[in-house]
């Protein structure tokens, strides 16, 4: 069965700053990784995801994340944060068997 | 395109009913699965339906269930609602067809038992 680490559960960053979110999973094949991100009272939107191919994936609002198979880590990260991204940041495996198993998530909270 | 739609957003029940929620998918969408999120347990899978067959099962009791109808919508019901039962459902939608297709999600629906 696979499963998902995020060793952060809360990470305060400054507007303009840099983020870099952990990840890390367990499964013996290739997973199927996810980011989603989650605002107050709402469901999960998709950030980006990786099946296969080019290990650095690029997604929406300027996020990006890096999929490191010998560290069995899929970061997420993004240049430079806006208050906006302010929200519940969860890391999410499968195994192609519309089944995801998701980490406990990552507040980040964005401070002026 | 219209993302994945649940209904109700939100609802009040009481110890010992029971409840049905609903799910649209994504027009063309044939797998819809459901989630429960807790703050104490996190997101934790509870069943994947695709043309009208459940695939996959979560490991929750017997008092959830779900179905799927030949349009795609699904429902999921909870008998003999349990106060820990108080929860977000969320359903998700995916072409599932090929392996690893991207799973789309929608705003849940707010489940509270009293």
């Amino acid at each position: 069965a696979q499963s998902v680490t995020q060793p952060d559960i809360h990470i305060t960053v400054s507007e303009g700053a840099s983020l870099e979110l952990r990840c890390n999973y367990s499964y013996g094949a290739t997973p199927y990784l996810f980011w989603y991100v989650q605002s107050p009272g709402q469901g999960l939107q998709l950030l980006l995801k990786y099946f296969s191919g080019d290990t650095l994936v690029q997604g929406i609002k300027g996020f990006e994340a890096e999929f490191k198979r010998s560290q069995s880590s899929f970061n997420l990260r993004k240049p430079s944060v806006h208050w906006s991204d302010a929200a519940e940041y969860f890391c999410a495996v499968g195994a192609g068997d519309y089944k995801l198993s998701f980490g406990a998530g990552t507040t980040v909270t964005v401070r002026a | 395109k219209a993302g994945v739609t649940q209904t109700p957003r939100y609802l009040i029940k009481t110890r010992g009913q029971q409840v049905t929620l609903s799910c649209s998918p994504i027009s063309g969408h044939r797998s819809v699965s459901w989630y429960q999120q807790t703050p104490g347990q996190g997101l934790q899978f509870l069943f994947e339906y695709f043309s009208e067959t459940q695939r996959n099962k979560g490991n929750f009791p017997g008092r959830f269930s779900g179905r799927q109808f030949s349009n795609s919508r699904s429902e999921m019901n909870v008998s003999t609602l349990e106060l820990g039962d108080s929860a977000l459902y969320l359903c998700a939608s995916s072409p599932g067809t090929d392996s690893g297709n991207t799973i789309y999600f929608g705003e849940g629906s707010w489940l509270t038992v009293v």
